[in-house]
């Protein structure tokens, strides 16, 4: 069975903290991506990478930055923590291109509080 | 920008019932998918439709798709209470390297016992 699987289910941090969400996927995709959760603004993509050591910003990325040193492995690192970065975010890995009946695979989600 | 757009953004209903939403999208699209999300967890991926397709099934799932009306319906028959989920609609938009996914806010099902 395929996994996407983020380290924690719940964080909280303080403001100012450096914060990794690690993301792991053991599929073999090549594609991977970070979203933040908020409610009323949906699923909004923060980054995503494409290939070891390649990276793309997507439509927020500002406060973030992602590391992709692995093909695995997928980590969203907020630099310095702020209170308006408390969301769920998810994780989520898919093929280069969908096949004929799958999408993106995605993570349980990390609940991160900044406090 | 938001792509998807789905309709209602909450529905109740009673188990054993025909649940209906909808979904309309503003540019042209290669695919369309459907996801499932629990309360609190992962989304899952139920379905995906192509452009050039018009229907199709999966189970108790049927998916249309309108691309001259650029809208798309998820039914979901004989709804049980493990039905009750969000459901959202997705959109592919290409991009350097990845297909990237455009997601909608959802529809809040509740199926009622």
């Amino acid at each position: 069975d395929v996994k996407v699987t983020q380290s924690s289910r719940y964080l909280v941090k303080r403001t100012g903290e450096k914060v990794f969400l690690e993301c792991v996927q053991d599929m073999d995709h090549e594609n991977m991506f970070w979203y933040r959760q908020d409610p009323g603004l949906g699923l909004r993509l923060i980054y995503f990478s494409y290939d070891v050591k390649m990276k793309e910003k997507g439509d927020i990325p500002e406060g973030y930055s992602v590391s992709r040193e692995k093909k695995e492995r997928f980590s969203l690192i907020l630099e310095s923590a702020s209170t308006n970065q408390t969301s769920m975010y998810l994780c989520a890995s898919s093929l280069i291109q969908p096949l004929y009946n799958y999408g993106y695979t995605f993570g349980s989600g990390t609940r991160l509080t900044v406090v | 920008s938001q792509q998807g757009e789905e309709d209602p953004q909450a529905l109740s209903i009673q188990e054993g019932e025909n649940a209906t939403m909808n979904c309309s999208y503003k540019t042209s699209i290669n695919n369309l998918q459907w996801y499932r999300q629990n309360s609190g967890r992962g989304l899952v991926h139920l379905i995906l439709i192509r452009s050039n397709e018009r229907e199709k099934h999966s189970g108790r799932l049927r998916v249309t798709l309108d691309t001259s009306k650029k809208s798309s319906s998820l039914l979901i028959t004989a709804s049980r209470a493990a039905d009750t989920a969000s459901y959202f609609c997705a959109t592919d938009r290409p991009l350097q390297g990845a297909q990237k996914l455009v997601f909608g806010q959802g529809t809040r099902l509740t199926i009622n016992p």
